[in-house]
């Protein structure tokens, strides 16, 4: 089973900081690099797909970028805000079917 | 409104039975996937399928089954063969299983064996 990592595995911060994660992946065989967010009581819901090496992908205050070479995925979110506590997963296609294998997450928690 | 419904939300096996689990989806997406939540672990794929009438293991597919015999139905038995089937279980689908695209989740079914 392949290894994607990420860390840390929980994050406090306070209203108003700027924080970022990290996902570690196999730099070979490399298709795609997924981020999903997920909300306590809700469904996990896609935030990026990343695809080429030196990809940075933004939406709102999360960004993302990406480098296959060395196989890693840095989340950004600028000034957190109490909305943004959920847990962030990664995932990488793999195997002959290039399904999603997934990180167990972190867990971000904004404090107000 | 277009999405994937699990039911039931939460579900109380007793040891020694079959369960199923529900997943529909009205997406016209050719993919579906089941898969499993524990404490402190990532998502892990019981199974998959990329197509009607076709489906493939995932990493933990022993004590499980499925069947997709109508594209917008993918359920999941948890078997009695299943040791530890306490756990959160999560469908999804895409659009055509390709390895970018994205997987859209249904809101989960919570499983506890007495």
């Amino acid at each position: 089973i392949l290894n994607v990592e990420q860390s840390p595995q929980s994050l406090h911060v306070q209203e108003g900081d700027s924080t970022n994660f990290t996902c570690s992946f196999p730099s070979s065989n490399f298709y795609a690099l997924h981020w999903y967010r997920w909300e306590t009581a809700k469904s996990p819901e896609a935030l990026f797909v990343m695809t080429l090496n030196g990809d940075e992908k933004k939406k709102g205050r999360i960004s993302a970028t990406l480098n296959t070479k060395e196989g890693y995925s840095y989340l950004y979110i600028k000034g957190s805000q109490p909305e943004d506590s959920a847990t962030y997963l990664c995932a990488f296609p793999s195997g002959s079917a290039r399904q999603l294998t997934f990180g167990s997450g972190t867990q971000l928690t904004v404090l107000p | 409104d277009g999405g994937i419904t699990q039911s039931p939300k939460y579900l109380f096996r007793k040891e020694g039975q079959n369960v199923t689990l529900s997943c529909e989806q009205n997406l016209n997406h050719d993919a579906m996937y089941w898969y499993r939540q524990d404490p402190g672990q990532g998502l892990r794929l019981i199974y998959y399928s990329q197509i009607v009438n076709d489906f493939q293991k995932g990493d933990i597919a022993e004590g499980y089954s499925v069947s997709r015999e109508k594209k917008e139905s993918f359920p999941l038995t948890v078997t009695s063969a299943q040791k530890n089937p306490t756990a959160f279980y999560l469908c999804a689908s895409s659009a055509l299983g390709g390895s970018t695209d994205t997987q859209y989740f249904g809101p989960g079914t919570r499983l506890t064996v007495l």
